[in-house]
């Protein structure tokens, strides 16, 4: 299975612009997507295919990246972007996700 | 707007099945594709498998042997049956919307925690 590294948790202040990484084991073409979840909620999906913001996401939430390795970046980052934000690749069978990364604000 | 919501049993003994009902509302599940998604103590997540909107199903072969997803059109719903379950199967279960042109899931349901113990 393909396997997505994630860091486990990241602080920033907010203002500050932060950049989430997940890199692949193999390659997975364009085919990466990013969601939120806050505490208590189910994951939200912001970014689709690397690069595509989804509906009704805030323009402060961009993804780049191809291949193995991409970037989630929240600039500025708000208070209410405290969450988990987990990779999915759809691109090797069976579709796998990272860890997570839990961003804190200090 | 399309809304999901599990429901099901939050305590299943060791060995016996699991079954979680997946509603929806907004958008009929003879349309696209719905699955199921588990989320463990320590937040690794698992794509379990789907069901699509002609009833065909994919699995993930890690639960090949243990799983079926079925679904009653009438009702709008699909459901989650995992037999023989362990203590490993203890979990958040997720239900979505499947969009098989990309392989994302939008949108999840609220979730159903569920705990093997005996």
């Amino acid at each position: 299975d393909t396997v997505l590294t994630q860091s486990p948790a990241l602080a920033v202040s907010p203002g500050e612009r932060v950049s989430i990484s997940c890199r692949a084991s193999e390659g997975v073409n364009s085919y990466m997507h990013w969601y939120q979840q806050k505490p208590g909620q189910q994951p939200k999906l912001l970014i689709y295919k690397a690069s595509n913001l989804a509906s009704g996401v805030p323009a402060r939430f961009s993804g780049s990246g191809s291949g193995t390795d991409f970037t989630l970046t929240i600039d500025p980052v708000e208070a209410d972007d405290t969450a988990t934000y987990f990779c999915q690749q759809s691109w090797n069978d069976p579709y796998t996700f990272g860890a997570g990364t839990k961003l804190e604000l200090k | 707007e399309v809304q999901l919501q599990e429901s099901g049993p939050g305590l299943v003994k060791p060995s016996q099945s699991l079954s979680l009902t997946c509603s929806v509302t907004g958008y009929s599940i003879t349309s696209n594709y719905w699955g199921w998604i588990r989320k463990f103590p320590g937040n690794k997540m698992e794509w379990m498998g789907y069901i699509s909107y002609s009833g065909s199903t994919s699995y993930n072969p890690s639960l090949k042997s243990r799983i079926s997803i079925t679904r009653d059109t009438s009702k709008n719903q699909f459901f989650l049956q995992l037999n023989s379950v362990t203590t490993e199967d203890t979990a958040t279960y997720y239900c979505a919307r499947w969009r098989y042109y990309d392989g994302t899931y939008y949108p999840w349901g609220q979730g159903a925690s569920v705990t093997v113990s005996s």
